[in-house]
Order: structure tokens, then C-alpha cells, then sequence
């Protein structure tokens, strides 16, 4: 079965700092990978994919994440935070064999600090 | 391309009520899913419909809850008998059929 973990349900950052909110997932064929963003009493944004193309994929808003098999990895990061980052963040597997449906992470919520 | 669209944005039920969200997927997206999400949780899938046939329903639709998307347009989501473990944000998300999915706003169900 698919799965994912995402590590720290909260994560606080200055403004201005690097942004690092960690993924991990467990899947028996090649996934597919997601991350989104959620605003307060607002639905899923996309923010990037990985469908087996690059490695490290890039997304909107300054984001980007890196695909790594050997670790089972999918790590979000963002150079420089700013404060309209501030939101819930989702990492999410699936692949053809869940006709694809979503399976997601608890997801990490994100403070940024003036 | 308008986005996905959902209605109600809040509902506040009783115990015991009927409820019903509809949701419009985005024009020509042939793939719709249905996901529930509790207060500090990720989505949980529900459903899913490929155009007006349900292929898939998570062991999380009771049966209780039914879902139906007429003509492969819209979608509607019912739970029956609402239960105050309802109440949870129901979102909605439409695809081409490729791997993106396109998430509405959501509804909020308070079941009290």
C-alpha cells in the first residue's frame, strides 16, 4: 500500500530564511508525487509534481522539491521565506494502480516569523 | 476555465438531518474525486467517477453517504442520518485524466 509521512506537523522559519518541510513515501511501483498548499478555509493549491521526468521539479511561488529513490524522499524547500507562505502544506503519492486518487501526508503546517 | 466549484461553502446540520454538497468539476474534465478532510488531517479519498460511472468508493463511504454524478457533469455528494463524526471539510477535485488533480474550495459540514 501507499503511503506517506511528512515530518513535523509544524515548522517556524524567519522571514527570509531557507524553507525545508520533509516528505517521505512508500510506494511499490514508481509514484507520482505532489505537493499543495492549503490556505485557511480555502481547497488544495498545486504547488509541483514529480512524474518521473526531473528530479528536482520546480513549482510556483519559489518552490521546488527534489525526487530521491534511494531515500525515499520528496523534501519541499524554498530559499528565502516570505510571510504570504504562511499555510498548510501536503505531501501527496499516487500512481495508475489508485486510478489516481490521492494519498496524503497529515501535512506540516508553516509559521514565518517578521 | 472557471475552477472547480462547490456549494454549499458551510453547512450546519443537526444530528439526524440529510445533507447534500454538489460539486461542478471543470469543463471537460472527464475525472472526479471526492475527498474528506478532518480538523488537522490530510484529505482521505472517498470516490472517484470516470464521466457518470462511480468506479471506486473508500471503505470510509458508509453506507450512509451516496454519491452520483448524472450525465458526467456535476456531482453531488449525500449523507443521510448525519452523524457529529460528519463534520469535516468535503472537498472536491476534477481532472483531465492526466496526473493533476484540481481542488475546489470546499464545504464545511457542522454536524451538531
Amino acid at each position: 500500500a501507499q503511503s506517506v509521512t511528512q515530518l513535523g506537523s509544524h515548522v517556524s522559519v524567519s522571514e527570509g530564511a531557507l524553507v525545508l518541510l520533509r516528505c517521505n513515501y512508500s510506494s511499490s511501483v514508481p509514484p507520482y508525487l505532489f505537493w499543495y498548499v492549503q490556505y485557511p478555509n480555502q481547497g488544495l493549491q498545486l504547488l509541483l509534481k514529480y512524474t518521473s521526468a526531473a528530479t528536482l521539479v520546480k513549482g510556483i511561488n519559489g518552490f521546488e522539491a527534489e525526487f530521491k529513490k534511494s531515500e525515499t524522499s520528496f523534501h519541499l524547500t524554498k530559499p528565502s521565506a516570505h510571510m504570504s507562505d504562511a499555510a498548510e502544506y501536503f505531501c501527496a503519492v499516487s500512481d495508475r494502480q489508485l486510478r489516481g486518487k490521492l494519498i496524503f501526508g497529515q501535512g506540516t503546517e508553516l509559521s514565518v516569523k517578521p | 476555465d472557471t475552477g472547480v466549484s462547490q456549494d454549499p461553502r458551510h453547512k450546519i446540520t443537526k444530528r439526524g438531518q440529510n445533507v447534500t454538497f454538489r460539486c461542478d468539476p471543470i469543463s471537460e474534465h472527464n475525472r472526479l474525486y471526492w475527498y474528506r478532510q478532518t480538523l488537522g488531517q490530510g484529505p482521505e479519498f472517498l470516490t472517484y467517477f470516470q464521466n457518470e460511472a462511480q468506479l471506486e468508493k473508500s471503505r470510509l463511504l458508509s453506507d450512509r453517504f451516496s454519491a452520483e454524478r448524472p450525465k458526467g457533469s456535476f456531482s453531488t455528494l449525500e449523507i443521510q442520518r448525519t452523524e457529529q463524526g460528519d463534520s469535516a471539510m468535503y472537498l472536491c477535485a476534477s481532472s483531465p485524466g492526466g496526473d493533476t488533480q484540481y481542488f475546489g474550495p470546499g464545504t464545511r459540514l457542522t454536524v451538531l
